[in-house]
């Protein structure tokens, strides 16, 4: 099956660094991937839509000069949080959809962020 | 605006008992709705996906029904385990190709 990776698994920054998070299709083409944020004992919440050689889509009240989303090419997107405040701390997880004539959606493993 | 919901939102079942969990949609218009295992502190895998146009999947012990018209599934678990324990999720795709809409979970609790 379609297998979709993340890097890092985890993270701990200090306030006001950035971090840059990878989302990686590993053995498929993937001209879109969305990213997800989940808080504690919250369901996963879409905050960006990336289309590779695009800008990409974010959701209302995502901050898109905070949440930086980079689609280079068909198998990588980055989200970079820039000037992290301990209120991002949380888990990011990305989806990619197969660039095939499948439609379904295959999720990363997910990147916990903490930033104290 | 498209909302999922998931009843309950914990469940704790001796180990052999059947279950079912539930989730509700707003919008009947879907493309297709989606149930997630995740462990804690994990990433999502996926059980089964219900296209718009079936009424149910099955994958071993679990079976998944679809009443599109009023926007309702159920994910049905049979002779329940305790390596059943995990956080189960509903996401409905509302068109092909688009971010899935989650439900917040059941978080099910089996007991040997």
């Amino acid at each position: 099956g379609a297998v979709v990776s993340q890097h890092p698994s985890w993270v701990i920054c200090k306030s006001g660094t950035s971090v840059k998070i990878e989302c990686r299709s590993l053995d498929f083409q993937a001209t879109t991937m969305f990213w997800y944020r989940q808080f504690p004992k919250q369901s996963l919440m879409l905050m960006a839509t990336s289309n590779e050689g695009s800008k990409a889509t974010y959701e209302q009240g995502v901050e898109k000069d905070k949440f930086l989303i980079n689609h280079a090419s068909l198998t990588l997107s980055t989200l970079t949080v820039t000037s992290a405040h301990p209120e991002d701390s949380s888990f990011y997880i990305c989806s990619a959809r197969d660039l095939g004539e499948r439609i379904e959606q295959y999720f990363g493993p997910g990147t916990r962020l903490t930033v104290t | 605006k498209q909302e999922v919901t998931q009843i309950p939102a914990a469940l704790s079942v001796p180990e052999g008992e059947n279950l079912v969990l539930n989730c509700s949609f707003t919008d009947s218009a879907i493309y297709n709705l989606q149930w997630f295992r995740q462990d804690p502190g994990k990433g999502l895998t996926s059980l089964l996906l219900i296209q718009s146009s079936q009424r149910e999947q099955t994958s071993g012990r679990l079976n998944a029904s679809l009443d599109k018209s009023s926007g309702r599934s159920t994910l049905y678990i049979a002779a329940s385990q305790p390596g059943d324990s995990a956080t189960y999720l509903c996401a409905v795709a509302n068109q092909a190709g688009t971010a899935l809409i989650f439900g917040k979970g059941t978080t099910l609790s089996v007991s040997s």
